[in-house]
């Protein structure tokens, strides 16, 4: 089984410029989510899909990030413009059932983009 | 809301000693509770979960946690390390009902000496 893949894996970019993650979760798993991890820092929510749904963008930092997921397959985060503070590792992770469920392992966390913004 | 503190930023031990990864949390409810550790340049991988019952959880790798509700402590212990768990290891809680975000601690690199 393929598990949770993320590209790119690394991406610098100069301030100002747009740049969009793209998120491709593991068949079949309708939860999707992202976070991000600055540098030294915890590991925060952004949001979390449900299918192609929406179901909780609390943790979006302000208007210039916006996710989609397509038809409920792969999902995309685009940061535009990009700002120095938004340097770092952007997460991603499925999951098929709940994380508190006994049945399963909690959410498969991709191996993240390392986002540098210069 | 909820939050986690993961006092030590970096733990070096010698290999084969024992370790103890500290974590305690806050909340105004019952939590889940997780570990997480992330081995260089991959993604992070549940080690071990609290949801109820036994207070002992054991995880992969021998790595165990102990849930003290009275401390609000999650701590993860291994009684011999080897090189290979050198990584950073996440504290992690979320509100019951299984689809709630998790809230990570800021993380705590384990360095193994040989």
């Amino acid at each position: 089984e393929a598990g949770v893949t993320q590209f790119p894996s690394h991406s610098v970019i100069e301030k100002g410029q747009t740049v969009t993650l793209r998120c491709d979760p593991i068949s079949g798993h309708d939860n999707l989510y992202w976070y991000r991890r600055v540098m030294g820092k915890e590991i925060k929510f952004l949001l979390h899909f449900v299918k192609e749904s929406k179901q909780d963008e609390s943790g979006m930092p302000n208007n210039r990030f916006l996710a989609e997921r397509t038809g409920g397959t792969y999902s995309t985060l685009k940061v535009q413009p990009a700002e120095l503070e938004d340097s770092g590792v952007y997460f991603c992770a499925s999951s098929q059932v709940g994380t508190g469920s006994p049945l399963g392992d909690g959410y498969t966390f991709g191996s993240g983009t390392r986002l540098t913004v210069v | 809301a909820q939050s986690v503190t993961q006092l030590d930023s970096q733990v070096p031990v010698f290999e084969e000693a024992p370790v103890e990864l500290r974590c305690n949390y806050s909340s105004s409810v019952s939590v889940y509770l997780f570990w997480y550790v992330q081995y260089p340049n991959q993604g992070l991988q549940l080690l071990l979960k609290y949801l109820s019952g036994s207070t002992l959880v054991k995880g992969i790798n021998g790595f165990e946690a102990e849930f003290n509700k009275s401390q609000t402590s999650f701590h993860l212990r291994k009684p011999s390390v080897h090189i290979s768990d050198t990584a950073e290891y996440f504290c992690a809680v979320s509100p019951p009902g299984g689809y709630q975000k998790v809230t990570f601690g800021t993380g705590t690199k384990l360095q193994v000496i040989p």
